[in-house]
């Protein structure tokens, strides 16, 4: 991956419980996003947290982000295993003009079983 | 609401044949771009264009070029293909003042045999 490593790699839990996943990039960003890829199609937009946010919230997702750790933070409250899929997080750098580039952790695996 | 357009959907093309994936994005964005994802890894930026002019490059190979036209579609062009070539790939696209919103198409999977 370019940005840095996501945590766990693969995650495997029972229908109801909670699912955490980490991230950790490497350059001052503008803002983080999280992104959820079901088996090979396109990548859906979770959420985004701004550089200057610390936690954020979305439903059943909490994220969480320090800057002074590079790292960031998804819960996904009260699994459903509709939520099985890859789950990657991206980051903007600082910098750009036009258009900033995403920069996207290796993804996290995650299995939420019925 | 119209979301990000790819075509085509499923690509199957043999070692050195040319490949031309489309990218439509959504009405009144004017920054399109493009990323590959190989099995099992992170998408990787490729290219990217604002208001038709290249605004940044990635880990793109020389054999491949890009634009974007008028009516803001883009295209990317894939020549001399490799086995390597293969992987899915999206297309996002986002409206100006907000570049870090990038709606992504459903991706064009190539398979290169």
């Amino acid at each position: 991956s370019q940005q840095g490593e996501e945590d766990p790699q693969a995650l495997s839990i029972q229908e109801g419980e909670n699912a955490t996943m980490n991230c950790s990039y490497k350059t001052s960003i503008n803002n983080l996003q999280w992104y959820r890829q079901n088996s090979g199609r396109g990548l859906v937009h979770l959420i985004l947290i701004r550089s200057n946010e610390r936690e954020k919230h979305s439903g059943r997702l909490r994220v969480t982000l320090d800057t002074s750790k590079k790292s960031s933070s998804l819960l996904i409250t009260a699994s459903r295993a509709a939520d099985t899929a890859s789950y990657f997080c991206a980051t903007d750098e600082i910098g750009s003009e036009y258009g900033n580039k995403l920069v996207f952790g290796a993804g996290t695996i995650l299995r939420v079983k019925s | 609401a119209a979301g990000v357009i790819q075509s085509p959907r499923h690509l199957i093309k043999e070692k050195r044949e040319t490949a031309t994936l489309k990218c439509y994005p959504i009405p009144r964005h004017d920054t399109v771009y493009w990323y590959q994802q190989g099995p099992g890894q992170d998408p990787q930026f490729l290219i990217s264009f604002y208001e038709k002019m290249q605004s940044d490059k990635g880990s793109i190979p020389d054999r491949f070029s890009a634009q974007q036209f008028s009516d803001y579609h883009s295209e990317l062009n894939m020549s001399s293909l490799e086995l390597g070539d293969s992987a899915l790939y999206f297309c996002a696209s986002s409206a100006g003042g907000r570049p870090y919103e990038q709606y992504f198409g459903p991706g064009t999977r190539l398979t290169v045999t």
